[in-house]
């Protein structure tokens, strides 16, 4: 059983571009959650999917967008970016809602 | 709204000494979790606890739902404890609400 994988580990980019971040689901969970967290904070939930379909949204501009594919891995896209989109970029899968969630190492991206 | 509230925001032991941390959320749960972040940003499970009482090793928890507080007690620290362990919470249908996390700092 493989666990949440996330890539890349870290990203430098520059003000106004788009990124592009990946999740792979622990096996068998069909629920991928997103997070950002800042320097010093708890992680803020951004979107989550289930079933390829968006699951719920926190409180996040539509420059951040989602997907989720048939396998139940996902991404996160975020445009134009800005210097407060530095963070640490969470993924967590579950088996649906209100089940224990696991955790990817992150994606650390940097904005310049 | 919705709340979850964790103390002490920092803690430094020395090694060996045991601890208690605390979370307190606003509302009914129906998962509540326990983390710990290492340097990396990692976020490792420590106890999947809506309710009850869970031990593992040196670790364990506490959830009294009913008055919607949970407790990690870690025993007899070691350095590589060091880092912040956050409480999250489900409130019905939301996500996981995080806590701001304790930060724990063990000393040799």
């Amino acid at each position: 059983e493989t666990g949440v994988t996330q890539s890349p580990t870290h990203l430098i980019k520059t003000r106004g571009q788009q990124v592009t971040l990946r999740c792979s689901s622990q096996s068998g969970h069909n629920t991928v959650s997103w997070y950002q967290q800042a320097l010093g904070q708890g992680p803020q939930f951004i979107f989550q999917y289930y079933r390829e379909e968006e699951n719920g949204r926190g409180n996040f501009p539509p420059r951040f967008s989602g997907l989720q594919f048939p396998n139940y891995s996902s991404e996160l896209n975020v445009n134009a970016l800005e210097l407060d989109d530095s963070a640490l970029y969470l993924c967590a899968s579950s088996l649906t809602g209100a089940q224990e969630a696991f955790f990817g190492q992150g994606t650390r991206l940097t904005v310049v | 709204g919705i709340q979850v509230e964790q103390s002490p925001p920092d803690l430094i032991l020395q090694e060996g000494a045991n601890s208690t941390l605390r979370c307190n959320f606003s509302d009914s749960v129906n998962n509540l979790q326990w983390f710990h972040q290492n340097p990396w940003g990692q976020l490792i499970n420590l106890f999947y606890i809506p309710s009850g009482t869970k031990q593992n090793g040196r670790l364990s928890a506490t959830t009294v739902a009913t008055e919607r507080y949970s407790l990690l007690y870690i025993s007899s620290s070691q350095t590589t404890d060091s880092g912040v362990y956050f409480c999250a919470v489900e409130f019905g249908n939301t996500p996981l609400v995080f806590g701001k996390g304790t930060r724990l700092s063990v000393i040799a």
